[in-house]
């Protein structure tokens, strides 16, 4: 079993809908969570960072942690077609300085039709 | 300000050979991190560097290496090239715990 599962899609949804994307994970002992979205052939851009549990709010994106659950959530409102494409949730342990390793999901393709 | 910058954008090179990929970090940051993201796959921790030592490493062989300068930017080498090792090698740069990725350098070995 992986860490840190993610449901791979496609996902293609209308512009303007509201889309969720979710990622599970297994080691009770992650407490930085983070969301990467990722243009095809572009490096990974951080998009959300929440410590620990609870919500985060940035323009039209959400980001929510279940510790309890080991489950989080990135929620997209008004979404536009130049939100398509893959997003990625990664997730660490304990930061020490120097030693910090992110497990990642698989990531999910989202496709906005205009 | 100038983000994480990585080089060559795309590599070509034959089993056996070896490779040297370069990263320059963000502007303050000072640890640099590389993963591995296969097609279609999230990216894999390689290792991570702070002060020109490496203090994590991922499930990778020997054959992956690194080095860190005093300017804080750092190479990632891999020796005796397999198939398996084609892949888009990013480069992360940090201070804290957010971490800022590159464009990423494509390798490809035929």
């Amino acid at each position: 079993q992986k860490e840190v599962e993610q449901d791979p899609g496609p996902l293609s949804v209308p512009e303007g809908a509201i889309v969720s994307l979710n990622c599970t994970y297994s080691n009770s002992a992650f407490q930085y969570f983070m969301w990467y979205r990722q243009y095809s052939r572009k490096g990974p851009e951080l998009l959300m960072y929440t410590y620990s549990s609870g919500n985060k709010e940035d323009g039209r994106f959400t980001a929510q942690v279940d510790k309890s659950s080991k489950y989080i959530s990135l929620f997209i409102r008004d979404s536009q077609p130049s939100d398509s494409a893959t997003y990625l949730c990664a997730m660490s342990d304990v930061w020490v300085q120097g030693a910090q390793k992110l497990v990642f999901g698989q990531g999910t393709r989202l496709t906005i039709n205009p | 300000d100038a983000g994480v910058t990585q080089s060559p954008t795309h590599l070509i090179k034959t089993r056996g050979q070896q490779v040297t990929l370069r990263c320059s970090p963000k502007s303050g940051h000072d640890t640099v991190s590389w993963y591995q993201q296969a097609l279609g796959q999230g990216p894999q921790f390689i290792f991570q560097y702070y002060e020109e030592e490496e203090r994590q490493r991922g499930n990778f062989p020997d054959r992956f290496s690194g080095h860190q300068f005093p300017n804080y930017s750092s190479e990632l080498n891999v020796n005796a090239l397999l198939l398996g090792d084609s892949a888009l090698y990013l480069c992360a740069s940090s201070t804290g715990t957010e971490q800022y990725f590159g464009p990423g350098t494509r390798l490809t070995v035929l």
